[in-house]
């Protein structure tokens, strides 16, 4: 049985691309959550999705970053017009339901150049 | 002031030492609470729940006050393997879902 898979595991882009991180949870759950990490620091909560619905976001900055997790294929983080402070590891978790503990995939180390 | 609380360490014992971490947290709302591990640039992954009785699994001792809001994490004959970060995971379900928590992590290291 598969974890929480991510993709890309490293990813580089220079000031002003896109980054686009791929989640699909481990199966049976429908539930996905996103984290950051940034450096010497602990994790932050971004958001909560379930299947085409956001459900919190109230972790994810104003401007540049959005989620999605459509009815077929995995959970989407992107981030528009990445700058040098968003340089972090990006996690994410599932759970079979909403208050069942998370599982988290290997994550993504985003570095901007 | 940070809604969880740790020690960041490091605690450097020997093999076969006990060793425990403590966690403080700030919301009294809070529901649930978990110890995590994380590895150097790994995944966290979840050691155990914690419960206001306490809880044992192997050489893994969880406790709960939820009166002084404050969680600590016992750790018996310390293998190297147990050389990691724990972080102290709390969830506020008052949310209508789990918004967990993060500490900051305390960093063990094992030595032979």
């Amino acid at each position: 049985n598969a974890g929480v898979m991510q993709n890309p595991r490293h990813l580089v882009r220079r000031r002003g691309q896109e980054a686009r991180l791929r989640c699909s949870p481990m199966k049976g759950h429908s539930h996905v959550y996103w984290y950051r990490q940034l450096p010497e620091e602990g994790l932050k909560f971004m958001v909560y999705l379930q299947k085409e619905n956001i459900i919190d976001e109230s972790g994810m900055p104003k401007e540049r970053f959005s989620a999605e997790f459509p009815k077929e294929g995995p959970s989407i983080l992107r981030i528009q017009q990445v700058v040098r402070g968003d340089s972090a590891a990006y996690f994410c978790a599932s759970s079979p339901r909403v208050n069942q503990p998370q599982h988290f995939g290997d994550g993504t180390r985003l570095s901007i150049l | 002031r940070k809604e969880v609380e740790q020690d960041p360490g490091p605690f450097n014992v020997p093999e076969g030492a006990t060793v425990a971490f403590n966690c403080t947290y700030s919301n009294s709302a809070s529901q649930s609470f978990f110890w995590y591990r994380q590895d150097c640039r790994k995944e966290p992954k979840l050691l155990m729940s914690v419960y206001s009785s306490g809880n044992e699994d192997g050489r893994f001792t969880a406790q709960l006050n939820r009166a002084s809001q404050y969680i600590s994490l016992l750790i018996r004959d310390s293998k190297l393997s147990d050389s990691a970060t724990y972080l102290c995971v709390v969830n506020t379900l008052n949310t209508g879902f789990q918004k967990l928590v993060f500490g900051t992590g305390t960093r063990l290291l094992v030595s032979p």
